[in-house]
């Protein structure tokens, strides 16, 4: 069965330092990976998505970026973070195909002190 | 862009008592997917919807699709305490990308 995997799951980080969240789903490939983030009593936010190795595509410009380095992983990346990107992060996979559901990770809960 | 409007945004119910929340569009949708978020949680998916007029069950769960594919509601009767959570609807939108609800979010009265 497909399992996946996400890391830390609650992250305190001052203003200004760098972010490296990762992502790792087993049992299946080549899967859509997703990043959202979730505000506090708030909705889901697309960040990224990919369809593939190396293809990233962005949904909200903003000081994070994405990376797919292998089929099963998805790394979600920021060189200097800001208070407003505190906030519950959300890695995803879903089969190709556009009625395939997603299946989330247990989420990264970040505050930027 | 398209947009999906999921009412109310919460509701407070005695333990015992029905729950709905609903779903609406202003296109045409091919399918609608529902998801539970327990508090402190991630999504789960619970059931996707896809013909004209579809109901579905899943114990106290009734899932609806409306005729015109443009609504749909979710239905939990005698609300128990395992309920508790956020609900959210999810279509695909132009993209091919899920465009998500607001949420509803289940209150159990104390």
């Amino acid at each position: 069965s497909q399992t996946i995997h996400q890391w830390p799951a609650t992250l305190v980080q001052p203003v200004g330092s760098p972010l490296s969240l990762e992502c790792t789903v087993e049992g299946t490939s080549n899967p859509n990976l997703y990043w959202y983030r979730q505000a506090a009593g708030r909705g889901l936010q697309l960040l990224f998505y990919s369809v593939g190795i190396g293809q990233i595509s962005s949904e909200v410009p903003q000081n994070l970026s994405a990376s797919r380095p292998q089929d099963r992983q998805f790394i979600l990346s920021s060189k200097k973070l800001l208070l407003s990107d505190s906030g519950f992060y959300l890695c995803a996979w879903s089969l190709t195909g556009n009625n395939s559901p997603l299946h989330f990770g247990n989420g990264t809960r970040l505050t930027v002190t | 862009g398209q947009q999906v409007m999921q009412i109310p945004q919460y509701q407070h119910v005695q333990e015992g008592e029905d729950f709905t929340t609903y779903c609406n569009s202003s296109t045409t949708l091919s399918n609608i997917q529902w998801y539970k978020q327990r508090p402190g949680g991630h999504p789960v998916f619970l059931i996707q919807l896809v013909k004209s007029g579809e109901v579905k069950k899943q114990k106290r769960l009734t899932f609806q699709f409306g005729e015109a594919k443009k609504n749909s509601s979710l239905h939990i009767t005698a609300t128990q305490t395992t309920d508790v959570g956020t609900y959210f609807c999810a279509v695909r939108g132009s993209n091919y990308q899920l465009i998500w609800g607001a949420g509803t979010k289940l209150i159990i009265k104390p």
